[in-house]
């Protein structure tokens, strides 16, 4: 069965650094998310993606973030100077078109702000 | 935007007993509601969803219902048994964005007991 992969797993960092997450999304999905969940807290949509730009981005979501899709299969989230209230569970989700509901979702990528 | 509460945030069971989750929302207009299911380490899993036009929805030991005039929907698990043992998390999100930005609940840790 087809499945989101992110990597890493687990990444530390000092606060400041910049950090790049992973994601393959499934390979015939057309629509492209990140989401994070804190610790305790609920998930929270951060970005949706589709046709090569952000079809949608929550207040979380600030110049600090960004997304790319640099080649036919990897989706990234860039943060470009990490605080530590940037620690969270990151997780990311494809779907295949807007209308059926269904996210799949990766596994997740956890970052420790340090 | 969406709020979405979620309750209770934990839930013991015993073993072939009925669990109920509930969820309330805050936008009129969402009109799709799905349920995941997070085990422990793993990722959010799809387990039922319902839309709009319907009040509710069964698939074997699992149902959703749906009030739209109160902007309520639960979760039914009958039968319960210990591998249901996980964190569950309602959402509720318009498709009329053109993505599935979700709305997650806080979740409900279910244990259930043999």
């Amino acid at each position: 069965e087809p499945e989101v992969t992110q990597t890493p797993s687990h990444q530390v960092t000092q606060m400041g650094q910049e950090v790049i997450l992973r994601c393959v999304p499934i390979s015939n999905h057309l629509y492209f998310y990140w989401y994070r969940q804190i610790l305790g807290q609920k998930v929270e949509f951060l970005v949706s993606f589709y046709n090569n730009e952000i079809s949608e981005k929550s207040e979380i979501f600030d110049d600090q973030f960004s997304v790319e899709r640099p080649d036919g299969s990897n989706f990234t989230l860039k943060i470009r100077s990490t605080k530590l209230e940037d620690s969270a569970m990151y997780f990311c989700a494809s779907s295949e078109n807007s209308n059926t509901g269904e996210l799949f979702f990766g596994e997740g990528s956890r970052l420790t702000v340090l | 935007g969406e709020n979405v509460e979620q309750h209770p945030s934990t839930l013991s069971v015993q073993e072939g007993d009925s669990a109920v989750i509930k969820c309330t929302y805050s936008d009129s207009a969402s009109n799709y509601f799905p349920w995941y299911k997070q085990e422990l380490g793993k990722r959010p899993q799809l387990i039922i969803d319902i839309r709009s036009n319907v009040g509710e929805k069964k698939d074997q030991r699992i149902a959703v219902t749906l009030n739209k005039t109160a902007k309520h929907f639960s979760l039914h698990i009958t039968e319960t048994q210990p591998e249901d043992s996980a964190v569950y998390f309602c959402a509720a999100t318009t498709d009329q964005t053109g993505a599935n930005n979700l709305f997650f609940g806080t979740g409900t840790r279910l244990t259930v007991i043999p």
